[in-house]
């Protein structure tokens, strides 16, 4: 159980196109979602926090005009890479949360995303 | 404010040999505790998790932890490395009555053939 799904995987998009990734918990609700972005060899960077049906929580530095998130349900959040650069280009994650606070986070298996 | 240390950034270990990957915690509230494995451009996979009782906590693959409350310190351990735990390996906590968790900087685990 409690089996996250991210999609896609990876992506490769070109300068300035805008990129979706989707993620969904398939087999619990979840209250609360997170995304990470993860650069090489280093840990996950917290980038925002989504609430189903409210605006979602950015993390300081991270620009909520050019990520923009949506929960739009328990089970579906969507991050969105806006007009994306090369620098953009890293690994990102999803988390979901079911809400107990003794029960752990749960993870999608990340998207690589490649801008050229 | 909150923190997770995790001091090494690699620990190599034969295979066969007792493993540790050390964590501690600095939180105001009680703590959930929680280590995650990462393998290469994959998400994190839950291994374990101390909320109350036992201070030894058994996961999966057959690793286990041990929450030391005077030292604040959750080190993940195994008796015998295998080659196939070699993996990024992070630590994290949260604090009652709050959704964010806080990671470590994660520790790579090296297990020699």
């Amino acid at each position: 159980g409690a089996v996250v799904s991210q999609h896609p995987s990876w992506v490769i998009c070109k300068s300035g196109t805008s990129v979706k990734i989707e993620c969904r918990s398939l087999d619990f609700q979840a209250t609360t979602m997170f995304w990470y972005r993860q650069f090489p060899k280093q840990s996950l960077m917290l980038m925002a926090t989504s609430n189903e049906g409210s605006k979602a929580t950015y993390e300081q530095g991270v620009e909520k005009d050019k990520f923009l998130i949506n929960h739009a349900s328990l089970t579906l959040s969507t991050l969105t890479v806006t007009s994306a650069h090369p620098e953009d280009s890293s690994f990102y994650i999803c988390s979901a949360y079911p809400g107990q606070a003794n029960s752990p986070l749960h993870f999608g298996n990340g998207t690589r995303l490649t801008v050229t | 404010a909150q923190s997770v240390a995790q001091p090494e950034d690699q620990v190599n270990v034969a295979e066969g040999n007792p493993l540790t990957v050390k964590c501690t915690y600095s939180v105001s509230g009680n703590p959930y505790l929680f280590w995650y494995v990462q393998y290469p451009n994959r998400g994190l996979q839950f291994l374990l998790k101390y909320i109350t009782g036992d201070n030894l906590v058994k996961g999966s693959y057959g690793f286990e932890a041990e929450f030391n409350k005077s030292q604040t310190s959750f080190h993940l351990k195994k008796p015998s490395a295998l080659v196939s735990d070699s993996a990024l390996y992070f630590c994290a906590v949260r604090v009652d009555r709050d959704d964010k968790i806080i990671f470590g900087k994660g520790t790579r685990l090296h297990i020699l053939p």
